[in-house]
């Protein structure tokens, strides 16, 4: 299976709301990266938190690390329309060459 | 300053024939990752080059696909003789350090279709 596997797979909510979802990983990692995709876009760096970080903040999002459950997880506080998107989770691995992405959380947000 | 820029945006070709998906990685980027996205998935590593240099490539099929970052001009990945099972979109990231240890920039992907 594959190192990075968000959860849940979809997430529909209301504006205004917040929404989290989670991410589980295999292997030892320097970092994690959480990324957003637009529908038939590129990918958007949102946060990176490293190895020795437990959480981090950035706007309206909220990173954990875990690295001892080997979990993290990406909280967006007040929910718009906007945030609807694909949301991924990346680790480097202690090699560190290349990023391993999971399968992503689509997120909904309602108006 | 110019993020990754990839092209075609999006390509169709024949089974049988050659496609070439171009990426130029932003200004003062010299590592070059390409990754490929099946629809409603996420993205699974092909391969990481610097310039002149495959660093990686455990994710490249054996056959038929190729990559290289020459000295000069854009990365290219190139697929020969393409089959459906390739239709996919493919993205190319930049970073101006070594591996995954800091954000990679990506570009809007090619979409590859295989007719």
């Amino acid at each position: 299976s594959q190192q990075g596997e968000e959860d849940p797979q979809a997430l529909s909510i209301q504006e205004g709301e917040n929404a989290t979802m989670n991410c589980s990983y295999k292997t030892s990692i320097n970092n994690l990266q959480w990324y957003r995709q637009n529908s038939g876009r590129g990918l958007v760096h949102l946060i990176l938190i490293r190895s020795n970080e437990r959480e981090k903040h950035s706007g309206r999002l909220r990173v954990t690390l875990d690295t001892s459950k080997k979990s993290s997880s990406l909280l967006i506080t007040a929910s718009r329309a906007a945030d609807t998107a694909s949301y991924f989770c990346a680790t480097d691995g202690t090699a560190g060459n290349k990023l391993t992405f999971g399968g992503g959380t689509r997120v909904l947000v309602k108006p | 300053n110019a993020g990754v820029m990839q092209n075609p945006r999006h390509l169709v070709r024949r089974r049988g024939q050659e496609a070439r998906l171009r990426c130029s990685p932003m200004k003062g980027h010299s590592h070059v990752y390409w990754y490929r996205q099946l629809p409603e998935e996420g993205l699974k590593f092909m391969v990481y080059l610097q310039k002149e240099n495959i660093i990686d490539e455990s994710g490249m099929p054996k056959e038929r696909f190729s990559a290289e970052f020459p000295k000069e001009g854009p990365s290219i990945l190139r697929i020969q003789q393409v089959v459906r099972g390739d239709s996919a979109a493919y993205f190319c990231a930049s970073s101006p350090s070594q591996g995954a240890r800091t954000e990679a920039f990506f570009g809007q992907g090619t979409r590859l279709t295989v007719v």
